[in-house]
C-alpha cells in the first residue's frame, strides 16, 4: 500500500495570514500520462469531508482561489494564501494512483 | 446536482452484520464509481472499497477483504456495504462517495455511524 505522510498535524493559524500544509507519498503519484493523483479534503467540523484539489493542483468546483495544491511526484502542499475562519477543520491528502486508496493522517487547523 | 442520501445509524451486536445503503439522485449513476470510506471516533478516514455500477465488479481493501461485500442496484440508483463479523473496532462513521473518474471522490453521503456494542 503506498503510505501517505502530512506535516504538521496541528497547525494553528492566524486570520489572514498564509498556512501550508506538506503531504508526501511512499511512491511516486505521477501516472504515465502525466497525472499526479493526489487529492486533498477538507473535514469541517461535524460534516463530510470534501473535495478541495484533484489531479495535484486543480481546484474543485466552488472552492475558493486562496486554496492552491502544487507537487509533483511523491512531494505536494497545499497553500492558503489568507486563512479565513471558516477554513478551519482536518484536511487530508489522499492517493488515487492504486488502489486500496489511502489518506494521510489528516491536518488540524485551528485559529490561533 | 448529484446528492448521495445514505440510511440511518445502526447499532449491532458483535457478531452480527450491518448493510447501509447509500441513494444517489441527479447525476449519472451507471458510469462512476461509488466508494466507502469510514472513519473511527477521533480518527482519520479509511477506505473500504469501491464499486462501478455498471460493471458491478467490486474492489475491497485488503484489510477488509472477505468481510465486506459492496453491491450497487442501477434499477433503484443505490449502493450498499454490508460489514460482517461486526466488532467494537467497527464503530464508526460510514460515508459513500462518488468517484466521478478522475480517481477523486467529489460527492460524498451525510454519513451512517455504526455503533458495535453488546
Amino acid at each position: 500500500d503506498i503510505v501517505m505522510t502530512q506535516s504538521p498535524l496541528s497547525l494553528p493559524v492566524t486570520p489572514g495570514e498564509p498556512a501550508s500544509i506538506s503531504c508526501r507519498s511512499s511512491q511516486s503519484l505521477l501516472n504515465s500520462d502525466g497525472h499526479n493523483f493526489l487529492d486533498w479534503y477538507l473535514q469541517k467540523p461535524g460534516q463530510s469531508p470534501h473535495l478541495l484539489i484533484y489531479l495535484g493542483s486543480n481546484r474543485a468546483s466552488g472552492v475558493p482561489d486562496r486554496f492552491s495544491g502544487s507537487g509533483s511526484g511523491t512531494d505536494f502542499t497545499l497553500k492558503i494564501s489568507r486563512v479565513e475562519a471558516e477554513d478551519v477543520g482536518i484536511y487530508y491528502c489522499m492517493q488515487g494512483l492504486q488502489t486500496p486508496r489511502t489518506f494521510g493522517q489528516g491536518t488540524k487547523v485551528e485559529i490561533k | 446536482q448529484v446528492q448521495l442520501v445514505q440510511s440511518g445509524a445502526e447499532v449491532k451486536k458483535p457478531g452480527s452484520s450491518v448493510k447501509v445503503s447509500c441513494k444517489a439522485s441527479g447525476g449519472t449513476f451507471s458510469s462512476y464509481a461509488i466508494n466507502w470510506v469510514r472513519q473511527a471516533p477521533g480518527q482519520g478516514l479509511e477506505w473500504m472499497g469501491g464499486i462501478v455500477p455498471f460493471f458491478g465488479t467490486a474492489n475491497y481493501a485488503p484489510k477488509f477483504q472477505g468481510r465486506v461485500t459492496i453491491t450497487a442496484d442501477e434499477s433503484t440508483t443505490t449502493a450498499y456495504m454490508e460489514l460482517s463479523s461486526l466488532r467494537s473496532e467497527d464503530t464508526a462513521v460510514y460515508y459513500c462517495a462518488r468517484d466521478r473518474g478522475l480517481r477523486s471522490f467529489d460527492y460524498w453521503g451525510q454519513g451512517t455511524l455504526v455503533t458495535v456494542s453488546s
